[in-house]
């Protein structure tokens, strides 16, 4: 059973750098899965960040990519986040999930199968 | 980018009634729709992938059916375990969710 797990720091200041680190147990990130980060502000929707191959391909929402970095340690088996610039609105859970592709109808469909238990961050002063 | 819409976005409804969610894409995403269902404090479990194909083990009275723009999840008895919110994400271009459909007690 694949196990994903968020850490870092749970309160940033505006103008700084948001890091967290999603550590994955029972399987290996060099599994022909992308991994991904979700984000949810409080009491609003689902919201993707972005995702990461093994190989070091990555994937970004286009209206966070100029301040979003992810990448993968595969000797330590998990991956990160950093934000940049964040301000009040960046305030959320954010989650780390697996991307699996599940094959239907002669096609591939891609899903986030596994989540982290996710992990809030507060961006205040 | 692709814009997932969800309607309604919160509705009341009574143990054994039939809900029915409706989720439109601003551009036609074929079948790669999924269902989520998210409850208080925990993270989203994945229900329905194709638009129509339910994961193991996922009740049966949950149903997926749509292509192109328009799609619907439909819970053919609500139980009460099924009071939750529902978000539907597209696949087809990286990913987007809708904005959610919360499902209360009446």
């Amino acid at each position: 059973q694949v196990q994903l797990q968020e850490s870092g720091p749970g309160l940033v200041k505006p103008s700084g750098t948001l890091s967290l680190t999603c550590a994955v147990s029972g399987g290996s990130i060099s599994s022909s899965n992308w991994w991904s980060w979700v984000r949810q502000p409080p009491g609003k929707g689902l919201e993707w960040i972005g995702e990461i191959y093994h190989s070091g391909s990555t994937n970004y929402n286009p209206s966070l990519k100029s301040r979003v970095t992810i990448s993968v340690d595969k000797s330590k088996n998990q991956f990160s986040l950093k934000l940049s610039s964040v301000t009040a609105a960046d305030t959320a859970v954010y989650y780390c999930a697996r991307v699996n592709s599940l094959y239907g109808s002669g096609s591939y469909y891609r899903i986030f199968d596994y989540w982290g238990q996710g992990t809030l961050v507060t961006v205040s002063s | 980018d692709i814009q997932m819409t969800q309607s309604p976005s919160s509705l009341s409804a009574s143990v054994g009634d039939r809900v029915t969610i409706t989720c439109r894409a601003s551009q036609s995403i074929s079948s790669y729709l999924n269902w989520y269902q998210q409850k208080p404090g925990k993270a989203p479990k994945f229900l329905i992938y194709a638009a129509s194909s339910l994961q193991s083990g996922v009740p049966s009275r949950f149903s997926g059916s749509g292509s192109g723009t328009d799609f619907t999840l439909t819970i053919s008895s609500l139980q009460p375990e099924d009071f939750a919110t529902y978000y539907c994400q597209q696949s087809y271009s990286t990913c987007t969710f809708g904005g959610g459909t919360k499902v209360e007690i009446k």
